[in-house]
Order: C-alpha cells, then structure tokens, then sequence
C-alpha cells in the first residue's frame, strides 16, 4: 500500500499569504496525484488532478506541481474561502490512498 | 447536471447489515467507473471500493474486504454497497464520487449498540 504523508499537520495563514502544501509517497506514483479541497460539512472538491492539471472551475489561484514521490499544492494568495482541509490522493496503484490532510487556518 | 445522491445510512448495531444507494443523474452513467469513499468522525477520507463501468472490475480496501459487496445497476443509474457484519469502526460518512470530479452530499452511517 502507497502511504501518503502530507506536511504540515496545519498552516496558519493570513488572507493574501501564499501556502504551499506538500505530499509524499511511500513509493513513485508517477504522475497519477490528485488534491482535493474539503470544507466542515461538506464533500470533498477536486481541485488538481494528474498533479498539475487544475480541475473544472478551479480558480488558477491554485496550481500543482511534482512526480514520482514529491508533490506540492500551492496557492499563490489565500481568499478566505480557501480556508478548508486539503486531501492528496494516488491512483497509481490499489489501493487508493489518502493522504492524512492538511488544515489551512486563518492566523 | 451532474448529481450523485446517497442514501440507506443509519444506526445498526455491530454485527448488522446496511445497503447503502447512490442515485445518479446528469450524465451516462453506465460510462462511467465509480468509487465509494468514507470519512469517519472527524478523521480523514478513506477509500473503500471501486466497481469499472461494466461492473469487470471490482477493487475492496483490505478493511473492508469479505464484509462488503459493491455493484450498480447501469439500467437503473444506480450504484451500491452492501455492508455486512458491520464492526464499530465501520461508522462513518460514505460518499460515492465519479472519477473524482463529483462526488455526493454522503449518507451517515452509525454502528453502535
């Protein structure tokens, strides 16, 4: 089983700021990464899939970036919408993997 | 539009049984694989199934692997997940999602005597 390890646990950001999240995998998973966007109360949103391709409707805000093992979310200036938990998730192999989460928080 | 609306969540004791629905609208659905995903209590998401399209492939997370049964019903739009031998941990919100793009609002499904 592929482990994803997402650092951090939480980000505590002021709207504006730029954060960057970051993903591991316990092996190559190539390019086949997703992240996904989950706010209290809702179902999860895909926002970049194939590491770097923007999902419908995603505000370029948003971007992707890695392969192999190494992967970044970034978004270049928080709204305060964006304030959520960010999932990464693999589809290289089965099974299908999550990573723990990382909190983005308002400083 | 596309919609994915589950339904069939509940309260059943350890050691029961629930059908879980997912009810799908807006698009072909027989073209498509879908995935059931669930997030316990204030935990993380969690994969739990996989059925292809045509119903060929089927994929189980070892957690729940011999307990429960995916299938759909192309004719009818429908997906499912029949839960068996239900344990405590099981209890989560399920969610079934369409190659990750969409997803439903989830069913709350509580395993507790």
């Amino acid at each position: 089983e592929i482990v994803l390890t997402q650092s951090p646990a939480t980000l505590s950001l002021s709207p504006g700021e730029r954060a960057t999240l970051s993903c591991r995998a316990s092996q190559s998973v190539s390019s086949y990464l997703a992240w996904h966007q989950q706010k209290p109360g809702q179902a999860p949103r895909l926002l970049i899939y194939d590491a770097s391709n923007r999902a419908t409707g995603i505000p370029a805000r948003f971007s992707g970036s890695g392969s192999g093992t190494d992967f970044t979310l970034t978004i270049s200036s928080l709204e305060p919408e964006d304030f959520a938990v960010y999932y990464c998730q693999q589809r290289s192999s089965w099974p299908l993997t999550f990573g723990g989460g990382t909190k983005v928080e308002i400083k | 539009e596309v919609q994915l609306v589950e339904s069939g969540g509940g309260l059943v004791q350890p050691g029961g049984s629930l059908r879980l629905s997912c009810a799908a609208s807006g698009f072909t659905f027989s073209n498509y694989d879908m995935n059931w995903v669930r997030q316990a209590p204030g935990k993380g998401l969690e994969w739990v199934s996989y059925i292809s399209s045509a119903s060929n492939t089927i994929y189980y997370a070892d957690s729940v692997t011999g307990r429960f049964t995916v299938s759909r019903d192309n004719p009818k739009n429908s997906l499912y997940l029949q839960m068996n031998s239900l344990r405590d941990e099981d209890t989560a919100v399920y969610y079934c999602a369409r190659d990750w793009s969409y997803w439903g609002q989830g069913t709350l499904v509580t395993v507790s005597s």
